[in-house]
């Protein structure tokens, strides 16, 4: 089975800029995570979901990014307008709960802003 | 505080050795505890998880969990040069918390053949 599927795997872009990162989580499983990791601040949940229902933001870091789950299969974090300091790397992670909410990680997209 | 506290490190240890990495947290509510390694330029790789107090082993890692004491602990027998990575320590708060993992900043491992 395929693991957690995220592109692109790179992005350069300039400041003012929107970005889209991909997500498709592993078959089944019903939770959904994006994280951003950074050397400063390390790795940080911004959102997640539940049967592709939004189940806490809080880490989302202001209103420039927004993230949705249109169906179980696909996931998107959208930042707009985007800011040197979003420059990170960015995870998506799967889990199916029932089990022990042990989490999947996707390769990651790094993220650089200009 | 922290949520989750991992010595930054890195730790050093000979080839052969064993390795032990910590972790504390602080919700008492917790349910579920995660080693997780991570290779430069690479995602978190998920290698143990302990949901009891005791001890759990599989292979040469061996997880602890001391829910009274908060704390978590994961060793490594035999390390080899191919453990030297960043080990993440994450803990599930649960029903409580929302399923939501909490990660600590990680331990850098290096093992010197």
């Amino acid at each position: 089975d395929a693991g957690v599927i995220q592109s692109p795997r790179h992005e350069v872009t300039e400041m003012g800029q929107e970005v889209t990162l991909r997500c498709k989580p592993i078959s089944g499983h019903d939770y959904l995570f994006w994280y951003r990791q950074t050397m400063m601040r390390g790795l940080e949940l911004l959102i997640y979901f539940n049967n592709n229902v939004p189940i806490d933001d809080s880490g989302m870091p202001e209103d420039r990014f927004s993230a949705k789950m249109p169906n179980a299969s696909f996931s998107t974090l959208k930042i707009q307008p985007s800011e040197p300091r979003d420059s990170a790397v960015y995870f998506c992670a799967s889990s199916l709960m029932g089990g022990n909410n042990e989490q999947f990680f996707g390769p990651g997209t790094r993220l650089t802003v200009l | 505080q922290k949520e989750v506290e991992q010595n930054s490190g890195p730790l050093s240890v000979p080839e052969g050795a064993i390795a032990s990495l910590n972790c504390t947290y602080s919700d008492r509510g917790s349910q579920s505890f995660f080693w997780y390694r991570q290779y430069s330029g690479k995602s978190p790789e998920l290698i143990m998880s302990i949901y009891s107090n005791g001890d759990k082993e599989d292979g040469r890692f061996t997880a602890q969990l001391n829910k009274a004491s908060q704390y978590v602990s994961l060793l490594i027998r035999d390390s080899q040069p191919s453990d030297s990575a960043t080990y993440l320590c994450a803990v599930n708060m649960g029903n409580t918390g929302g399923f939501k993992t909490i990660f600590g900043a990680g331990t850098r491992l290096f093992v010197k053949a």
